[in-house]
């Protein structure tokens, strides 16, 4: 099993629509948990953090399930703007080479 | 703000050529970092460096290697590329280690090796 396993999609949802990624992660063991937003040909960029009581963006919320080992990510009323690549980051204890990065799942917001 | 840069954007070489990226920060983080970027997969960690003067091997080391110059400075080089590092590069910074601050990213390198 992937340290951290992501649907790549395309998730295709049209303006407006409320859309949710889940990220899982294998090792419980895992303490820090972050969302990036990739655009085509960019580079990532932090989006938002998640903490153990979930946490909120404007648009954007964030949740963690520890007890089933995953992430999610809420996205609501839904922009052409953030079609993009959503990447999980998941950040064991132990250093530096403890980070895995999801592959991320494209989204695709339609007019 | 520049955050961090990185250059060259793009390069293409021919197997057994060598060459430098550079990667510059200055939002006066300790911590450096080297990645690239595959179809299909996530980041990969090639090399890190904690603070200055520090340099540790990451997932995928490898046919690369790395200086840190200075705080602000941190050069990945790869000395004979093959084709199998036709990649995205992508240098970060973070202000602390051990994955528990937010990484700022580079815009990136597109490398082909031929």
């Amino acid at each position: 099993r992937k340290e951290v396993e992501q649907d790549p999609g395309p998730f295709n949802v049209p303006e407006g629509a409320t859309v949710a990624f889940n990220c899982t992660y294998s090792n419980s063991a895992s303490q820090s948990f972050f969302w990036y937003r990739q655009d085509c040909r960019k580079e990532p960029k932090l989006l938002m953090s998640v903490y153990s009581s979930g946490n909120e963006d404007g648009r954007f919320t964030a949740q963690l399930n520890r007890a089933s080992q995953y992430i999610s990510l809420l996205i609501r009323d839904s922009k052409l703007s953030d079609s993009a690549t959503y990447l999980c980051v998941v950040n064991r204890a132990g250093g530096y080479q403890k980070v895995t990065f999801g592959i991320g799942t494209k989204l695709q917001v339609i007019p | 703000n520049a955050g961090v840069t990185q250059t060259p954007k793009f390069q293409v070489l021919k197997t057994g050529q060598s060459m430098t990226l550079q990667c510059a920060q200055d939002m006066n983080h300790n911590s450096m970092y080297w990645y690239r970027q595959d179809p299909g997969m996530g980041l990969r960690l090639i090399y890190y460096s904690a603070s200055e003067g520090t340099t540790d091997k990451g997932e995928v080391p490898n046919g690369y290697n790395v200086s840190r110059l200075n705080k602000r400075e941190f050069s990945l080089r790869l000395e004979s590329a093959a084709p199998s590092q036709t990649s995205v590069y992508f240098c970060a910074s973070s202000a602390g280690g051990s994955g528990n601050y937010g990484y700022t990213f580079g815009s990136g390198t597109r490398l082909t090796v031929v």
